[in-house]
């Protein structure tokens, strides 16, 4: 089993739509959650932290359960410059910083 | 307010021949990594270093050698380059208390 999984995607919506990601990990022991975005050809860029009682910035929504071990991302009224890959990372007390595979979004006029 | 510098940008290597990538950060940043990035395998790491002087493996270290050679630069060495190595190669950072991870602009490595 991977440390860290997303949903494969790529996910393809309508510019104005709501699309969630989803995210889990496997060591318990984790303590910071992120979600970055990718762009192609680019390197990955800090999206938002994700903390336990829930965050928002913006039309960005990150949501954590520790329980479930479970991370989701969900972006509200998408737009086109939403388009990139989105990178789910979980951070240990190794100081490593474990990837997901990442999902690939792309929202069409 | 240049963050993480990477270099090369790219670079095409035959079978055997070496190199190194070099990385430098003007974050006062105790940590650096060293990832490489597949299709389809996410960011996977090569070694990182917790602090000047200290260099520890990740997940995929062989064929790698690294150099913390101060603060600022961590360098990443293939001494003898195989196709399995083409890859993209991103160099980051993290400072103490501050675990968000800034990247450099990535190498594109290709080994024929």
């Amino acid at each position: 089993r991977k440390e860290v999984e997303q949903d494969p995607g790529p996910f393809n919506v309508p510019e104005g739509a709501t699309v969630a990601f989803n995210c889990t990990y496997s060591n318990s022991a984790s303590q910071s959650f992120f979600w970055y975005r990718q762009d192609c050809r680019k390197e990955p860029k800090l999206l938002m932290s994700v903390y336990s009682s829930g965050n928002e910035d913006g039309r960005f929504t990150a949501q954590l359960n520790r329980a479930s071990q479970y991370i989701s991302l969900l972006i509200r009224d998408s737009k086109l410059s939403d388009s990139a890959t989105y990178l789910c990372v979980v951070h240990d007390y190794g100081q490593n910083f474990v990837f997901g595979p990442g999902t690939r979004l792309s929202v069409l006029p | 307010n240049a963050g993480v510098t990477q270099t090369p940008k790219f670079q095409v290597l035959k079978t055997g021949q070496s190199m190194t990538l070099q990385c430098a950060q003007d974050m006062n940043h105790n940590s650096m990594y060293w990832y490489r990035q597949d299709p389809g395998m996410g960011l996977r790491l090569i070694y990182y270093s917790a602090s000047e002087g200290t260099t520890d493996k990740g997940e995929v270290p062989n064929g790698y050698n690294v150099s913390r050679l101060n603060k600022r630069e961590f360098s990443l060495r293939l001494e003898s380059a195989a196709p399995s190595q083409t890859s993209v190669y991103f160099c980051a950072s993290s400072g103490t208390g501050n675990e968000k991870l800034f990247f450099g602009s990535g190498t594109q490595l290709s080994v024929l």
